[in-house]
């Protein structure tokens, strides 16, 4: 059972566009949700995480949208670039002393110049 | 600062051969991971270890062992590889307190192929 269900798998979106990618979690505990990005042969790396005390987290191009009644939240890269050409991985975890990550199944995003 | 360590970077084995990932952090961080990588299934996990001395199974174990060999050093055995662990693996730590808190730090991941 998966715990985090992302969408879309694949985006190809115009240079200075928008791109949109979406997760929804079923286990209310998490509280947690951050955005992974992974260039090819590399480790994923943090992006931006938000916590669920806020609807909304913005970091320069990038922001996201954390609505927590309909529990699901979303990553908007604004004046979207080729190189944000990447795999975005959305997670979930209980926030503590130790986290224990639920991934995403992974969006892989091309932004054509 | 090297941050996550890991080897072998690629490596290819026979079904029933076995090996040992290796992976070492010099950031001081508790707690540890390893986690598998497969197209359209995301990033699964595999074993932790939330402290040193301490080791617990994620969602994919069977197949695999572990051992937290002290604060820095996770490694990750297959004893009896098969076809069906071809993936890409990454170890991560994470912090519990202060900017690491909560963050994932990855290593660069290692391509397995078993034939």
């Amino acid at each position: 059972q998966q715990q985090v269900k992302q969408s879309p798998q694949s985006l190809i979106v115009q240079k200075g566009g928008i791109s949109i990618i979406n997760c929804a979690y079923e286990n209310t505990a998490f509280d947690y949700f951050p955005w992974y990005q992974q260039f090819p042969g590399k480790g994923p790396a943090l992006l931006i995480a938000i916590r669920p005390d806020v609807s909304e987290k913005k970091e320069g191009r990038f922001t996201i949208s954390f609505n927590k009644s309909a529990k699901q939240f979303s990553l908007h890269i604004m004046d979207s670039q080729p190189g944000d050409s990447a795999t975005y991985f959305c997670a979930a975890s209980k926030d503590g002393n130790f986290n224990k990550f639920y991934f995403g199944s992974g969006t892989k995003l091309n932004v054509k110049p | 600062n090297a941050g996550v360590t890991q080897t072998p970077k690629f490596q290819v084995l026979k079904t029933g051969q076995s090996m040992t990932l290796q992976c070492a952090q010099d950031m001081n961080h508790n707690s540890m991971y390893w986690y598998r990588q497969d197209p359209g299934m995301g990033l699964r996990l595999i074993y932790y270890s939330a402290s040193e001395g301490t080791t617990d199974k994620g969602e994919v174990p069977n197949g695999y062992n572990v051992s937290r060999l002290n604060k820095r050093e996770f490694s990750l055995r297959l004893e009896s590889a098969a076809p069906s662990q071809t993936s890409v693996y990454f170890c991560a730590s994470s912090g519990d307190r202060g900017g690491s808190r909560g963050k994932l730090f990855f290593g660069s991941g290692t391509q397995l192929s078993v034939l």
